[in-house]
């Protein structure tokens, strides 16, 4: 069945630092492609999305793109904020049901 | 309502007791999902509505969960004789559009429960 991976954390970072957070995928067709963001005690918000091959979701200073090649939608940010400490979590969509991976805590220090 | 709206946001119950979760979608979406987020278990889809019908249950883990939507808008998740492995958020969703993987799915804040 269709699944996402993504890489483990918990990731630490200091301030203004470059951020990578992998993510594959596997489905059957063309899924769309989410990052989902949960903040401190907070609920899931959406980051950003693709829906198509080569389209770049950004929003906020991150981004990703749909590789299809790759089965890849790596989340990247060029320089990160404390204000960015959170749960990331990369999904899927195809058919109406979105399909999560196991989520990916940062933690930016000052 | 501006966003999803989930009630109560937090419970607890003594194991083996009845509970019911209730949640309000975004006013005018017509898909409502259902989905559990505990350690260790990442998100789950429990299940989903379009309009008051559910085509996909799959994600429900044992018959003592069911979840029934009325009118098209608020939703209801029952877990009957509950256990301490279902201790965990639920999290309703909502989207404008049944069945379209492009469309972004909105969640609420989650209800937390915990089985004592």
């Amino acid at each position: 069945g269709d699944s996402v991976t993504q890489m483990e954390g918990p990731v630490t970072l200091s301030e203004e630092a470059f951020l990578t957070i992998n993510c594959t995928y596997t489905a059957t067709g063309y899924p769309s492609l989410f990052w989902y963001v949960q903040y401190p005690g907070e609920g899931l918000q959406l980051l950003l999305k693709a829906t198509k091959a080569d389209d770049k979701g950004s929003n906020k200073g991150f981004e990703a793109t749909y590789r299809k090649e790759t089965t890849s939608f790596h989340l990247e940010k060029g320089s990160v904020q404390v204000s960015d400490s959170a749960v990331y979590f990369c999904a899927l969509n195809q058919g109406g049901k979105l399909i999560f991976g196991q989520g990916t805590e940062l933690s930016v220090k000052p | 309502g501006a966003g999803v709206s989930q009630s109560p946001s937090n419970k607890v119950t003594e194991k083996g007791k009845d509970v019911e979760l209730r949640c309000d979608p975004i006013s005018g979406h017509t898909a409502l999902y259902w989905y559990r987020q505990s350690l260790g278990q990442g998100l789950e889809f429990l299940i989903y509505f379009q309009g008051n019908s559910a085509p996909d249950k799959s994600g429900l883990p044992s018959d003592r969960f069911s979840a029934e939507r009325t009118g098209g808008s608020v939703s209801t998740l029952t877990i009957q004789r509950t256990q301490q492995e279902d201790s965990a958020v639920y999290l309703c969703a909502s989207s404008s559009l049944a069945g379209s993987s492009g469309n972004t799915i909105y969640f609420g804040e989650g209800s937390w429960l915990t089985v004592v």
